[in-house]
């Protein structure tokens, strides 16, 4: 089967850095997305790797390493506003048009 | 300005009645998706459609119906058929291809009492 998994809950301290991870099991996907969600909200698009490495927009990155089956999303300087959950999404091949989501983190800014 | 539009953005029903939600975009994407999403939960797709006049079931069809008669307009009918209705219903686009960046509407929360 295909699946994506991340961690339900992540906290961190205003101005910090942090790191949202996801794993995932998956025949073959054309890439790896991230969306956020603010509460009551509609997710929105952050980035896509389709290539391993890092791609940088702003302050966030995100990275993939499809010979660990392993993605993160990096978050630099934490403002409160980035409070919301991530999602991982992956890209399947057998489908042009289909994502397959991971179940979302929470991350939690403190002061 | 192009976009997805979802109405209404709450409705409230009462059990055993149907009531179906709309979803319209302007982005001239050839792909829609509807997703139900429960408190503190990830997204699930009910259906998604590729084509016009084309629709196929996500992993969680049952008690919900889609018809796809023009590109721009992606309605769901939540049937009283679903046993637990109430949610977060969240319709998206995308076009073919590419990173399969999907674009979402404001969502409609449904409460059934």
């Amino acid at each position: 089967g295909q699946s994506l998994e991340q961690p339900s809950e992540v906290t961190a301290v205003e101005g910090a850095i942090v790191q949202i991870n996801c794993t995932y099991q998956t025949s073959g996907f054309y890439g790896l997305s991230w969306y956020q969600q603010h509460d009551g909200g509609a997710p929105t698009f952050l980035s896509y790797n389709a290539l391993d490495g890092l791609e940088e927009t702003g302050r966030f990155s995100s990275f993939l390493s499809r010979s660990d089956s392993y993605g993160y999303l990096l978050l630099q300087e934490l403002q409160m506003k980035d409070s919301a959950s991530y999602f991982c999404a992956a890209s399947p091949m057998d489908s042009n048009y289909q994502l397959i989501w991971g179940a979302g983190t929470k991350l939690i800014i403190k002061p | 300005d192009g976009g997805i539009t979802q109405s209404p953005k709450y409705l409230f029903r009462k059990e055993g009645q149907n009531v179906t939600l709309s979803c319209e975009q302007n982005l001239n994407h050839d792909a829609m998706y509807w997703y139900r999403q429960d408190p503190g939960q990830g997204l699930r797709l009910i259906y998604y459609s590729q084509i016009v006049n084309d629709f196929q079931k996500g992993d969680i069809a049952e008690g919900y119906s889609v018809s796809r008669e023009k590109k721009e307009s992606f309605p769901l009918t939540v049937t009283s058929a679903q046993k637990n209705p109430t949610a977060f219903y969240l319709c998206a686009s995308s076009r073919q291809g590419g990173n399969n960046e999907q674009f979402f509407g404001p969502g409609t929360r449904l409460t059934v009492l």
